[in-house]
């Protein structure tokens, strides 16, 4: 058990340009969360997954903003036509049948 | 809508003496959350309570929530250098599908 992993650490890309990134949580955990955070902020949530299911999305997830887990095992989370306000800390946690949360590294996203 | 408060959001701390951070939350929940995060890094967990009256300590710091005044502290006892960072508490929705962060409490410790 490595922990959660995401991919990749830091991105940086124009306004515009379309991003994509990965998050492989603990094997056997079933349910899986994207957090968004800015600079001085706590953590926002996105969008949770149980299994495969897409189960809440926050308001915060505009049209631009999609997330995937196909097989109930990686997600991916996309944003579309990035823009300057999109960068901030994207964080993944994962949670299986216990209370605890295990959050993943982070990628840091940065549009220019 | 769940909402999490938590003050000071700034402390500045002297080696040595003991400090109280506060997190008032606005709607029933069963499970709240302490975390720490160092500059640059993701959230590492420091404490779950789960009920009233519960009281967690690990090393200088202890937790406890009192479910019916919405209220969790976290206690800093005899502070050191090394506990220099942000630390969120945060809490789960009725759902339990989302946990909802207070803004951070950065701590700053000096000699």
């Amino acid at each position: 058990d490595t922990g959660v992993s995401q991919n990749p650490r830091h991105k940086i890309t124009k306004r515009g340009q379309n991003v994509t990134f990965r998050c492989d949580p603990i094997s056997e955990h079933n349910r899986l969360y994207w957090y968004r955070q800015t600079l001085g902020q706590g953590p926002e949530f996105l969008t949770y997954f149980q299994n495969e299911a897409q189960l809440e999305k926050s308001r915060l997830l505009s049209d631009r903003f999609s997330a995937e887990r196909p097989k109930g095992s990686f997600s991916t989370l996309e944003i579309q036509r990035t823009e300057q306000g999109d960068s901030a800390m994207y964080l993944c946690a994962s949670a299986g049948h216990h209370y605890g949360y295990t959050f993943g590294s982070g990628t840091r996203l940065t549009v220019v | 809508e769940l909402k999490v408060e938590q003050n000071p959001l700034f402390l500045s701390m002297q080696e040595g003496k003991n400090y109280t951070i506060y997190c008032n939350y606005s709607t029933t929940s069963d499970r709240l959350y302490w975390y720490r995060q160092d500059p640059g890094k993701s959230l590492e967990s420091l404490f779950v309570l789960l009920s009233n009256g519960a009281v967690k300590q690990e090393g200088r710091l202890m937790a406890s929530l009192d479910t019916k005044a919405r209220l969790s502290t976290l206690h800093i006892t005899a502070a050191v250098h090394d506990l220099s960072a942000t630390y969120f508490c945060a809490v789960a929705n009725q759902a339990g599908t989302a946990l909802i962060f207070g803004k951070g409490t950065t701590l700053s410790v000096s000699s």
